[in-house]
């Protein structure tokens, strides 16, 4: 069946320090892939897309996410994290052109001073 | 633009009710969805539309009905409510980018069904 997986349900991290998250997928085709973020009590914001080129995709707030085929990942990293980073974050990828996206069960992020 | 609104953002309801949660955008935007979310199971597509008078089903379509009347509105109605439909629903609606849909996501309704 064809899915999202993100493996890493909790994740803590340092301010300032790297942050990287995990998500791998399963398509027999090379998926459109997103990552989504939610702060607590709001809808779900698009950091970053990829849809085919350049495996290395930049996205908002400094966000950047690497697609690699070889490992079916398309893990998620930023350098240095801020406060305000603390959120939820989805990854979700799409295989037919409908859009139906598939989410992944989502890392929660909580960023300690 | 207002994007996507959704009303109400609270509601309770009692089991056996019934309820429309409102979805509408002013994107123009031909696709729309409605996804459900529940704690550790991400976000699960009900139904979709791509475009006025075209509905189908997602992964959790039981007990939901949409229809799609205009471009802009895209209601989610649940016809007997159960404790199991407690979650937090979130519209969505798409802008086409090739062939593939970038999703614009409402704030969300919060469903608690006793």
């Amino acid at each position: 069946a064809q899915s999202v997986t993100q493996p890493d349900i909790h994740i803590t991290v340092s301010e300032g320090a790297s942050l990287e998250l995990r998500c791998n997928y399963s398509y027999g085709a090379t998926p459109y892939l997103f990552w989504y973020v939610q702060s607590p009590g709001q809808g779900l914001q698009l950091l970053l897309k990829y849809f085919s080129g350049d495996t290395l995709v930049q996205g908002i707030k400094g966000f950047e996410a690497e697609f690699k085929r070889s490992q079916s990942s398309f893990n998620l990293r930023k350098p240095s994290v801020h406060w305000s980073d603390a959120a939820e974050y989805f990854c979700a990828g799409i295989t037919d052109s409908w859009g139906k996206l598939q989410f992944g069960a989502g890392t929660q992020v909580v960023v300690t001073p | 633009n207002a994007g996507v609104t959704q009303t109400p953002k609270f509601q309770v309801l009692k089991t056996g009710q019934s309820m429309t949660l409102q979805c509408a955008q002013d994107m123009n935007h031909e696709y729309m969805s409605w996804y459900r979310q529940d704690p550790g199971m991400g976000l699960r597509l009900i139904h979709y539309s791509v475009g006025a008078g075209i509905t189908d089903q997602g992964e959790v379509p039981n007990g939901y009905n949409v229809s799609r009347s205009t471009t802009e509105d895209f209601p989610l109605r649940l016809l007997s409510a159960a404790p199991s439909q407690t979650s937090v629903y979130f519209c969505a609606s798409s802008l086409a980018t090739g062939s593939v849909y970038e999703q614009y996501f409402g704030p969300g309704t919060r469903l608690t069904v006793t």
